[in-house]
C-alpha cells in the first residue's frame, strides 16, 4: 500500500492563481481532511469529508474548495492564491469508525 | 471556543532521562485522546490513542495518560535517545476527520 500520497511537493503561485492540491489513499478510507501547518498555529482543519459525495468545512475554510467524487481521492482547491495561503499542507485519513489518521507527506505552497 | 495547550518552548534533556510532554485542553470533554509525532518536513504519524475510560497506556518506551477531571495528558518518553527528537503533537477528539492538534512540544534529545 502506498498509503496517503500528495502531489506536488512543492509549488510557487502568483497571486490570484489557481491549482489543485492531489490527494489519494489506497487504504479504502472513508474519512479524509485536509489541514494547513503554519508555524506557531500548528494543524489546522480546512475541509474534511466522512465519504464519497459528503464534505464539510472545517476551522478555516475560506478560498478553498473540496469535493469528493471517489473514495480514494480527496483534492483541495484554491480558487484564487493569496499570499496569506503560504502554508504546509497535509491531507489525511481515517478508517470508519476509527479515529487514527494516517497523514500524507504534505505539499509546501509559496504564494508570491 | 475548544482549546488546546502544549508547551510552546522546546524541551531539552538528556539522553536516557525521561521526556514528560503536557496537554491540556478547555472547554470540551474528548472521548479518546492521540498522540502522533512529528518530524521536520514530514507529515505527523501516529503513536498512541488513549480512552477516556483509560487511566494509563503503554507502548514499548512510551507512556501515556488521560485525567479528564484535569482536562490533561502527559506524554512520557523513558530512556531517552536522540532517535526520538521530534514534534509531538497531541489532539483530543471526537473523530470523524475532526480532529483538533495542539501547536506540539519540540523535544531534543542530547547525547
Amino acid at each position: 500500500n502506498a498509503g496517503v500520497t500528495q502531489t506536488p511537493k512543492f509549488q510557487v503561485l502568483k497571486t490570484g492563481q489557481s491549482m489543485t492540491l492531489q490527494c489519494a489513499q489506497d487504504m479504502n478510507h472513508e474519512y479524509m481532511s485536509w489541514y494547513r501547518q503554519d508555524p506557531g498555529m500548528g494543524l489546522r482543519l480546512i475541509h474534511y469529508s466522512v465519504g464519497a459525495g459528503i464534505t464539510d468545512q472545517g476551522e478555516v475554510p475560506n478560498g478553498y474548495n473540496v469535493s469528493r467524487s471517489t473514495t480514494e481521492d480527496f483534492p483541495l482547491r484554491l480558487l484564487s492564491a493569496a499570499p496569506s495561503q503560504t502554508s504546509v499542507y497535509f491531507c489525511a485519513s481515517s478508517p470508519r469508525r476509527q479515529e487514527t489518521q494516517y497523514f500524507g507527506p504534505g505539499t509546501r505552497l509559496l504564494v508570491l | 471556543s475548544q482549546k488546546i495547550e502544549q508547551n510552546s518552548e522546546a524541551l531539552n534533556i538528556q539522553e536516557g532521562k525521561t521526556a514528560t510532554l503536557t496537554c491540556n485542553y478547555t472547554n470540551y470533554s474528548p472521548a479518546y485522546l492521540q498522540w502522533y509525532r512529528q518530524d521536520p518536513g514530514r507529515g505527523p504519524v501516529f503513536l498512541l490513542l488513549i480512552r477516556e475510560n483509560e487511566k494509563e497506556k503503554r507502548k514499548e518506551r512510551l507512556k501515556v495518560t488521560f485525567d479528564t477531571t484535569l482536562k490533561q495528558s502527559l506524554f512520557h518518553i523513558t530512556a531517552s535517545q536522540p532517535a526520538d527528537s521530534a514534534t509531538y503533537l497531541c489532539a483530543p477528539g471526537p473523530g470523524a476527520g475532526k480532529l483538533i492538534f495542539g501547536q506540539g512540544t519540540t523535544l531534543q534529545v542530547k547525547p
